[in-house]
């Protein structure tokens, strides 16, 4: 079955260094993929998306491409800030209209100042 | 703004009381999940609706149902709760469509003694 699989972590790194989180996925067809975070004490919001291969999802300076060649997903971050401290979730929607989605283990970041 | 709320932020029941989980959504979405999230494990879905009174099996039903009388509001049941199901629960809604992004509720963490 489709499957999500994120780096171990947590990962901890100073302010203004660069972030990756790596993220690669199994999955039958062409699956839109997802990156989701969850600062403490909240429920998940979505960061961005890709729904076909060698999209871009952007935003808040976090970039992830979706690349079908290496079935990855990884996202980036050029500058880490403190407030980017949380717990980052890839996720993958395989086809069908259920919506369903399939989500990695988490990545917990921590920012120290 | 869009909002996904859930009955309880903290909860805690005795093994073999049945609890019920409430999960309103006010976005007039069609999908309505519930999820629960454990360290190391990510997001695992447990049951999930398209439509009011539909519901599908996730990956880990077992030990839990759903009711959905109305469209915004999605029940999760623990028939007999048990320490296994000591655990953070999500609900979450979309739009009918497979793109549509899913919002989420904060969350209840729930304690079975």
């Amino acid at each position: 079955g489709d499957s999500v699989t994120q780096m171990e972590g947590p990962v901890t790194l100073s302010e203004e260094a660069f972030l990756t989180i790596n993220c690669t996925y199994t999955a039958t067809g062409y699956p839109s993929l997802f990156w989701y975070v969850q600062y403490p004490g909240e429920g998940l919001q979505l960061l961005l998306k890709a729904t076909k291969a060698d999209d871009k999802g952007s935003n808040k300076g976090f970039e992830a491409t979706y690349r079908k060649e290496t079935t990855s997903f990884h996202l980036e971050k050029g500058s880490v800030q403190v407030s980017d401290s949380a717990v980052y979730f890839c996720a993958l929607r395989g086809s069908g209209n259920t919506g369903k989605l399939i989500f990695g283990q988490g990545t917990t970041l921590q920012v120290k100042p | 703004d869009v909002k996904v709320t859930q009955s309880s932020r903290y909860l805690v029941k005795r093994t073999g009381e049945k609890v019920f989980l409430e999960c309103v959504q006010d976005m007039d979405h069609e999908n309505m999940f519930w999820y629960r999230q454990d360290p190391g494990l990510g997001l695992r879905l447990i049951y999930f609706s398209y439509d009011v009174k539909m519901k599908e099996k996730g990956d880990i039903p077992e030990g839990y149902s759903v009711s959905r009388e109305k469209k915004e509001r999605f029940s999760l049941i623990l028939e007999s709760a048990s320490t296994n199901q000591t655990s953070m629960y999500l609900c979450a809604s979309s739009k009918r469509g497979s793109y549509n992004e899913q919002f989420f509720g904060p969350g209840t963490r729930l304690t079975v003694l």
